[in-house]
């Protein structure tokens, strides 16, 4: 594969639903990162995969927000119960061991 | 905490050379990244540091200084395509990247 793909690119959701965002990052790439990004901020960072380790849930802003890894595959980012300030952009990257992060194109989420 | 500080917005001319300034704390490092963000899209790698000095690829070169917790980006020769937002990222140990607000940059005609 080219590059890390997200799906869906948009999802529009009622507020009090859940979603399920996807990341397929590069094949190869052990770590695996998901950020979020409010219109017009920076890059606030969620939880971090690497390898068969724990992940690193640190960014996580509520018990409402999960996220899986499959081996070095395929991550999903669950919002539960959402609310209108899950509003953003979900950005999911993936490298190699201490390398720079090849981002994905996001998924746009808005929560109505 | 973790803070990086850069400025929100810049404004150059199409051919001259901007600066772009990062300053950060933060607890533990082990390298500063900047990254080009398009308007509605990902950001793209542009540069990595771990080592005090400048590093130069191309028309973009980047500075680190450690002791200062200080970088800056430098565009030469502007283009209209450099316009975008430049984020400057610290990692720390485990290799968690912290991200900068931005900085967009407007580069006119």
């Amino acid at each position: 594969g080219a590059g890390v793909s997200q799906s869906p690119s948009n999802k529009v959701t009622e507020k009090g639903k859940d979603v399920e965002l996807r990341c397929d990052p590069i094949s190869g790439h052990t770590a695996l990162y998901w950020y979020r990004q409010r219109l017009g901020q920076g890059l606030e960072f969620l939880i971090y995969f690497q390898g068969n380790s724990a992940p690193d849930k640190s960014g996580l802003p509520s018990d409402r927000f999960s996220a899986e890894r499959t081996g070095e595959s395929v991550s999903t980012l669950t919002i539960q119960r959402t609310q209108q300030e899950d509003s953003a952009v979900y950005l999911c990257a993936s490298s190699l061991e201490q390398y720079e992060q090849y981002f994905g194109p996001g998924t746009r989420l808005t929560v109505t | 905490g973790q803070n990086i500080d850069q400025p929100t917005e810049m404004t150059a001319t199409e051919g001259a050379i901007v600066q772009i300034n990062c300053t950060y704390q933060t607890s533990g490092f082990n390298g500063l990244f900047w990254y080009q963000q398009h308007a509605g899209e990902a950001p793209t790698f542009l540069s990595y540091n771990v080592l005090d000095g400048l590093e130069e690829k191309g028309r973009f070169s980047s500075f680190l200084s450690r002791s200062k917790g200080y970088s800056y980006l430098l565009l030469k020769e502007l283009q209209m395509k450099d316009s975008a937002s430049y984020l400057c990222a610290v990692r720390r140990p485990a290799r968690q990247l912290t991200f900068g607000s931005g900085t967009q940059l407007t580069v006119l005609p």
